[in-house]
């Protein structure tokens, strides 16, 4: 299965934009790129997704690299609510089958 | 519109014994997958059905099992419980499948003791 890196953690200040890396150089030409948010005692949450071109939706801006061995998930004003672990996956277009990384931890700061 | 939801919540068994785990999907989604979470080994695919079919499985024993029935509903089971079963797990719909986002429901926390 193709694997994502993310950083274990990350610390943001409130109002402040926040970037997440994650790393997938084993990605394949019809894997969609995935991120979900866990909140504490909640299931996890769905972001965003995308193929090959940044995409744009109320909860954040998913930026995929050219070569899509990478991409940055940006928070553009974090707040309190926004802390939680967040999940970079690929989808490997063969039903749902998901696989979930350790995920980046963002604390946010007031 | 209702969330996924997973019942019971909370849930204590004993080692050997069988459980059944219930999960109603969101109004109109066919796909229900199942995932399990640990703080050792994070967030497990388990297996997934679609129109009462199972389309993908993970890398667990055959001690756990899922249905799916004609109105979309879904049960897992897992038997010959062991003390390593005792996890958080998680249901999620999703209209059609692949690329699809999935909505998660709240869980069910399996304690084994």
């Amino acid at each position: 299965d193709a694997k994502t890196t993310q950083p274990n953690s990350m610390e943001s200040n409130e109002e402040e934009p926040v970037h997440l890396p994650c790393n997938h150089s084993t990605i394949s030409g019809t894997d969609y790129i995935h991120w979900y948010r866990q909140l504490p005692s909640q299931g996890p949450e769905y972001v965003i997704h995308g193929l090959t071109s940044n995409v744009n939706n109320r909860m954040a801006s998913l930026a995929i690299a050219e070569d899509r061995k990478s991409s940055t998930l940006i928070l553009h004003r974090a707040t309190l609510r926004d802390a939680a672990v967040y999940y970079c996956i690929l989808d490997q277009a063969a039903g749902n089958k998901l696989t979930f990384g350790g995920g980046t931890r963002v604390l946010v700061k007031p | 519109k209702a969330g996924v939801t997973q019942t019971p919540r909370y849930l204590i068994k004993t080692r050997g014994q069988q459980v059944t785990l219930s999960c109603s999907p969101i109004s109109g989604h066919r796909s229900v997958s199942w995932y399990q979470q640990t703080p050792g080994q994070g967030l497990q695919f388990l297996f997934e059905y679609f129109s009462e079919t199972q389309r993908n499985k993970g890398n667990f024993p055959g001690r756990f099992s899922g249905r799916q029935f004609s109105n979309s509903r879904s049960e897992m089971n897992v038997s010959t419980l062991e003390l390593g079963d005792s996890a958080l797990y998680l249901c999620a719909s999703s209209l059609t499948g692949a690329n699809s986002p999935l909505h998660f429901g709240n869980g069910t926390r399996l304690t084994v003791t």
